[in-house]
């Protein structure tokens, strides 16, 4: 059984850079899929940030490709965020997941249980 | 973008009525690249249903979906005590890949 397990800061400071990663069991990470980032708010809900390919092929929701990069490590066995620039909105749960398939746009079928980031000073 | 709207926001039924919950999109989902997922409280959310209709590996059939085009139903044929959750829609036809709002569903 697949397992992803996010990994974050906690908090951060606004205007500094959040670095987030997913681990994933075995060598699942290498497999022919997508991996991907999404983070929920009560106010904005479940946001897509960004996804990877195995092979390192990436892939960016335009509301955040200024501020974000995605990369994976598949001999570390997961896969990173970075966010700049952070401000109080980017206060959210950050998920990472995986999507079903090798096709760049395929629904999300393991998930991550999540890391809840604040952004204060 | 194309922007979700789930109807209603919260659905009040009992165990063993039949559940509807509505889809709605800004503009046609091509290919019918529309998932729906279930959370429960604490919990990430679960994958139920991807292309439309197609039950995600492990879903109960009571769970089914259907629809076409700019509309999408999600319906529970049974409801389960487990049933009682928070519902969202996805779209993966266009990118940005978005959610709709959730749609509640309470035990009555």
């Amino acid at each position: 059984q697949v397992q992803m397990q996010e990994s974050g800061p906690g908090l951060v400071k606004p205007s500094e850079t959040l670095s987030l990663t997913c681990a994933v069991s075995f060598s699942a990470i290498s497999s022919p899929h997508y991996w991907g980032w999404i983070r929920q708010t009560p106010g904005r809900g479940l946001e897509w940030i960004a996804s990877v390919y195995h092979t390192g092929t990436t892939f960016y929701n335009p509301s955040f490709e200024s501020r974000v990069t995605i990369s994976i490590d598949t001999s570390k066995r997961h896969f990173s965020l970075n966010l700049t620039s952070v401000t109080a909105s980017d206060t959210a749960l950050y998920y990472c997941a995986r999507q079903r398939s090798e096709w760049y746009n395929d629904a999300y079928d393991l998930w991550g249980q999540g890391t809840m980031v604040i952004v204060s000073s | 973008e194309i922007v979700l709207t789930q109807s209603p926001g919260t659905l009040s039924l009992s165990p063993g009525e039949r559940a509807t919950l509505s889809c709605r999109a800004s503009q046609s989902v091509i290919g019918n690249y529309l998932a729906w997922y279930q959370q429960k409280p604490g919990q990430a959310p679960r994958l139920l249903i991807y292309g439309a209709s197609n039950r995600a590996t492990g879903i109960p059939d009571r769970f089914s979906g259907s629809g076409s085009g700019a509309d999408f139903t999600l319906t529970i044929s049974r409801l389960e005590p487990e049933d009682f959750a928070v519902y969202f829609c996805q779209q993966y036809d266009g990118s940005p890949w978005t959610f709709g709002q959730g749609t509640k569903v309470a035990i009555k």
